[in-house]
This record gives structure tokens, sequence and C-alpha cells, in this order.
């Protein structure tokens, strides 16, 4: 069973560009997730999709940040214009429906300067 | 609000040896879920042991096992007979029962020593 797949593994940008990432979550997982890790932090989840609709997007700061999940399968999570704290990984997670176990990409690490 | 501590930034053990790795949390509720998630380097989170908030019994996974204290809101977890292969970042993580957000700790590094 293939995983999370999640590109590109490695982004530079800098500051007041724009940035998008892309997850494609396991094959018929209807719940996604996308993550922010700060150096040093564990993950704090920015949205949860539960297929093509969000279920939690309370600590997605939107008026940078914005996610889709169109046909309930892939996802893109986009931020413009960047800002300096926005250097993280980002992590993917996918599972089966809510509540059951999550499993995780190789994120994304985003350099802003 | 529910908050997940790791007070170990860093914890070194010999291999074939024992480690302990703690964590607290917050919570003013009865029902929910721990988790143990380990980093690796390659950044991808794998999933380690989980535990049921109603469980009393610990729960173990091999080399893995934890030991929780619900009335302490402590949830440690212990690696015995560490390989070199467990070097990694630790995380802790909380779930409420009626939620599906994961609550993540600021992580332990865990050294392997050969």
């Amino acid at each position: 069973e293939a995983g999370v797949a999640q590109s590109p593994r490695y982004k530079i940008i800098e500051k007041r560009q724009s940035v998008a990432f892309w997850c494609n979550p396991i094959s018929g997982h209807a719940t996604l997730y996308w993550y922010q890790q700060i150096l040093g932090q564990g993950p704090k989840l920015l949205i949860q999709f539960q297929n093509n609709g969000v279920v939690d997007d309370s600590q997605l700061p939107k008026d940078r940040f914005s996610a889709e999940r169109l046909k309930g399968v892939d996802s893109t999570l986009k931020i413009q214009p960047a800002k300096l704290e926005d250097s993280a990984v980002y992590l993917c997670a996918s599972s089966l429906a809510m509540g059951f176990e999550q499993y995780f990409g190789p994120g994304t690490r985003l350099t802003v300067t | 609000a529910q908050t997940v501590t790791q007070s170990q930034p860093e914890m070194s053990v010999q291999e074939a040896e024992t480690v302990t790795l703690s964590c607290t949390y917050d919570t003013s509720e009865s029902d929910y879920y721990l988790f143990w998630y380990k980093q690796p380097p390659s950044r991808q989170m794998i999933l380690v042991i989980r535990q049921e908030a109603y469980k009393q019994q610990n729960a173990t996974e091999n080399r893995f096992s934890v030991n929780f204290q619900k009335a302490a809101k402590s949830f440690s977890l212990k690696i015995s007979d560490s390989q070199l292969g467990d070097a990694a970042m630790y995380f802790c993580a909380y779930r409420m029962d009626s939620s599906y957000k994961l609550i993540f700790g600021s992580g332990t590094r865990l050294l392997v020593r050969p």
C-alpha cells in the first residue's frame, strides 16, 4: 500500500512570495489533515478535511493560507504572501475516517528568506 | 484548553538498555486518547503506541510500553532493549474522544549510543 505522498520535499522562497504544497493521501482515506511543524515544536493542525469538506480550520491563518481538496482526494495548501515565520515543515496526513489512525507523509520543508 | 508537556528536550541511552520518556497533559475531559509518535530524520511521523483513557491496562507494543497514570495525567513511554534505529524525535500527543484534532507536545530527542 502506497503511503501519503507530498511534494515538493524542500522549498526556499523570499518573503512576500507565494508557494503551494501538494498532498496525495492513501487511497480510500476520507480524512486529510495539514499540520505545520515549526523547528523545535510539535506539529500543529492547520486544517482538516472530510472528503472535500472542511471539518476544522480554526488554526489556519486565513488571511494568507488557503487549502482545498476539490475532488476529495488530492489537496493543496497555499501561502500568499509568505512571511519569515512561515518557515516550517508542512506535514500532510490521512486517515480512513475521522477517529482512525493518521498516517503521515514525509513533509515539505519551507524556508522563507 | 488541552496541553501536552514533554519536559525532556533530549535523552540518551546505551544500546540494549532501557529508557523512559516523560509526558504530562492537562485536560478536563474523561474520555480521550494518548499517543506516542516517532519522527526520524526523514520527518515521517510514525505511530508507536496508543492508549485509550478508559482502559486501565497499560498498552504494550513489542519493546515499547507505556505507564499511564490517569489521576496524575502522566503518560510515559518505556523503550526496552534500545536499538540504534530507535534514535529519533518522540512526540506525545492527545486527542479528545469528541474531537479528531491531535495536540502534540514539543518532543524529546532520543540518542542511542552504540
